[in-house]
Order: structure tokens, then sequence, then C-alpha cells
């Protein structure tokens, strides 16, 4: 139905690593969210992805959204300590009254 | 400025007893939403409010669970005669109108024992 499905579950690096994390839905998505939880700490918004083919890039991150809107990722070049954390897709309807969270991505870097 | 707030930030209770979570909202952002985080879990939504309107509640597990949003500003989620199963991290988010990014509050941690 309306689920995102992640993957991986948890993905361990080696710190200057790359590491990506995977969104699929079954159905289009009108756009998609993605947000970082710190250990303890509340989701914070990251980047909203609409358009079809869009990349938007913030530093070492760069967001994809796939050309039929069914999949995005998120991939981190060279990690850093300060990358862990769980990286959470959601989908968010046009009209936003609710957002549909993936399970997240678990990140460990390893200095 | 001032971010989400909630409160209290960790409550421990008794199986069956009632509990209150407060959330303020950013000023002046009109959606205010509810979720539920269990461990190693991403947050299930459980409730939305348009200023004072509940629009959407479906994501409430129970009738043990009651959200409010009288003044259309802070917000209450009730849950009476917890159980165990209600230990949750409890996530409110608010932004300024029916779509776009959500600004979370840093939750309140519910155990009960």
């Amino acid at each position: 139905g309306q689920q995102v499905m992640q993957i991986p579950q948890y993905q361990h690096v080696q710190e200057g690593e790359d590491f990506t994390t995977y969104c699929n839905s079954s159905t289009t998505l009108s756009n998609i969210q993605w947000y970082k939880q710190r250990p303890g700490g509340h989701p914070v918004f990251l980047i909203q992805l609409v358009k079809s083919g869009e990349v938007k890039k913030q530093k070492r991150l760069t967001f994809q959204f796939g050309e039929a809107k069914k999949n995005s990722s998120l991939h981190i070049t060279a990690t850093q300590t300060t990358d862990v954390g769980t990286y959470f897709c959601a989908r968010a309807r046009e009209y936003g009254n609710k957002l549909v969270f993936g399970a997240g991505t678990i990140l460990r870097v390893k200095s | 400025g001032a971010g989400v707030s909630q409160s209290p930030r960790y409550k421990v209770a008794k199986r069956g007893q009632d509990v209150a979570l407060r959330c303020d909202p950013i000023s002046g952002h009109v959606s205010l939403f509810w979720y539920q985080q269990a461990l190693g879990q991403g947050p299930e939504f459980l409730t939305y409010f348009q200023n004072e309107a509940q629009l959407d509640k479906s994501g409430l597990p129970s009738d043990r669970f009651f959200a409010e949003r009288p003044e259309g500003s802070v917000s209450t989620l009730k849950i009476q005669r917890t159980q165990q199963e209600d230990s949750a991290v409890y996530l409110c988010a608010s932004t300024w109108g029916g779509g776009g990014r959500e600004y979370f509050g840093p939750g309140t941690r519910l155990l009960v024992l």
C-alpha cells in the first residue's frame, strides 16, 4: 500500500568510505522527504524531492529521486563520525496530512 | 527562534495509570502531528491537527488514546489506562501548512512498568 521500504537496515562503514541508502515504493510518490535522527535524538529534516529525476546535493550528501518517482536514494561521500545516525525516508502526501516513514537505515562509522 | 518543545521529556508510569503529554509547536504553525516511535522503528503517525481541528486520527491505536488542541496551538496527547505496549517515544511535529518539512520536538520517552 502506502509503505516505503528502506535498504539496508544497517550499515557499518570505515570512516572515509561512502554510504548509500535506498528507499522504494510500489506506488508513485508525489514527493519524498529525508530525515536524520541521531542516537537519542529526534528526526531532523534534510531535504524534500519533488521532481522526477531530481538530484540535490548538500555538501557530502547527494539525494536522488527516480525517474518514475517510485524510488529515492541518499548517498554520503567520505563518511565522517558525525554522520552516525538513522536515516529515514518518508513519503509525503501532496496536501501532507501525514508522513509515512520507512524503517530507516542505521549508519555506524568506525574511526 | 524557539523550536517545538515537549514535556515531560521522560515519563515512567505504572500500568493502568493515565498520562498526559504536552506539545508546544513553533509559533504560527498551523499543522501539528503526533507520532509514536518504538525502539528501532521509524515514527508511526498517530494524529493530525489543522489549527484546532483534528482532521485525521486514523493512527491512534485504541480508544485509550486521545489528543486535543483546543486553541490551535498547544496540544496534549492523553493515554488512559496505560499498558506496557504503550512504551515508546512520542514525537510531536509542526509545519506552517499542510505539507513540506516537519519540525520535530525532542519527544517524550514513555516507559510503562
